[in-house]
Parts: C-alpha cells; structure tokens; sequence
C-alpha cells in the first residue's frame, strides 16, 4: 500500500545535539511539507519543497533544516539552535497537477529534549 | 496572518447528539477548504474537502460540511454523535493557490456516554 512512512516515532535529544526525522513517501507525490504541532497552535510549517533539490522555508524555519535528493525522501533535521524542539512534527505530500487535493500525511516523531 | 479560525477549543456532546465545529476563513480568493481529524499520537486523515462545485461537500464517517461564501464559513456537522468521533480536528485552508495549507488550531471533540 502507498503512503508515508515517518521514523523513528518517539525520538530523545539531548541538550546541544542535532537529529534528523526521517519521512518517506511510495505515493510518486512532487511536493513533500514538514509542519510542527504544538498543543492548542495547531499545524505551523517548517519547510517544503515542490521538486527535487530544491526547497523553501516556512512560517518557522529556525533552527531546522531539510534536503530533498530524491523524490520519494525528505529528512528533517533538527539543529541545536532549535531553543524549544520538543513536538510532533509531522511530514506531508501531495501531487502537484491542476486543482489541489489536499495532503496525505505520515503518522508523526514525537520528539523530546531530554 | 491568520488564514483560519476555529471557534472553540473543546467541544462535549452527549453520544447521538449533533456535532457541529465552526471553521471560519480569510481568502482574498476562492480557496480550497479541508477539513482534517487526528486521534491521538497519530497523523492527520482527510474528512473532507471543497474544491468546486456543490457547497455541500459529505465526507467520511458521516461528517457534512457547507461552503458559505458569504460567511466565509465552512462549519463540519456530523447529526448524530458516536463514541468513535472523539479526536481532534482541524481546519485547513489554501488561500492562495499554491499548495500550501495553513490549519486551524484546532477543536477537541469530547463524546459523553
């Protein structure tokens, strides 16, 4: 079955340390999106990108950071500038054609500053 | 700026009652309205979506919602609650034709037995 596979689903960082999430996606989707979820702020958007190397900030790009070197893959990396990481950080995709559809989304890392 | 407003943190329904969730917009042109649900510690799934055409637009589980333009409103009913609704759901809005969503902060739905 198609869809979007986001690993590891809890993830532990400690203090000063960078990681990375992982999301792939089976779906032949052109544009992938990491959103942040905090409670009561809804979905806010980290990063896209609608083709392969190439990608644009969102509403809070600090202290994140992306590559998209293949059209299936999209990691997010979490950077020790990142002052408040703790989150649910989901990864989306849809297909870019006339008409929007909306996003098929992954299940989710739920990371914690440890 | 904000794109979308849910009205109301937290909704409680007693089960078979109705379930209504206010969506409300700001669009400076005809968007793309969504209306996602999540249960807890997962992703996000699709009730439903306007695109074109009819305002009525019926989703899965029983869900309805109705694009009224000059609201700029797209509330989500469902008529008769089930325990199985409880989650949370979210708004969504392409506001500007560019395969961005901006959400909502979304509603927690509560079913009473």
């Amino acid at each position: 079955d198609g869809g979007i596979t986001q690993s590891p689903k809890y993830l532990f960082r400690k203090e000063g340390q960078n990681v990375t999430l992982s999301c792939e996606q089976n779906l032949n989707h052109d544009a992938m999106y990491w959103y942040r979820q905090d409670p009561g702020q809804g979905l806010r958007l980290i990063y896209y990108s609608q083709i392969v190397n190439d990608f644009q900030k969102g509403d809070i790009a600090e202290g994140y950071s992306v590559s998209r070197e293949k059209k299936e893959s999209f990691p997010l990396t979490v950077t020790s500038a990142q002052k408040n990481p703790t989150a649910f950080y989901l990864c989306a995709s849809t297909v870019l054609r006339t008409g929007f559809y909306g996003y098929t989304f992954g299940s989710g890392t739920r990371l914690t500053v440890v | 700026a904000q794109s979308v407003t849910q009205l109301g943190s937290h909704v409680s329904v007693s089960e078979g009652a109705l379930v209504l969730l206010r969506c409300n917009y700001s669009s400076s042109v005809p968007p793309y309205l969504f209306w996602y649900v999540q249960y807890p510690n997962q992703g996000l799934q699709l009730l439903l979506k306007y695109t074109t055409g009819a305002t009525l637009v019926k989703g899965i589980n029983g869900f309805e919602a109705e694009f009224k333009k000059s609201e700029t409103s797209f509330h989500l009913t469902k008529p008769s609650a089930h325990m199985s609704d409880a989650a949370e759901y979210f708004c969504a809005v392409n506001p500007s034709n560019d395969y961005k969503l901006s959400f909502g902060a979304g509603t927690t739905v509560t079913v009473r037995a």
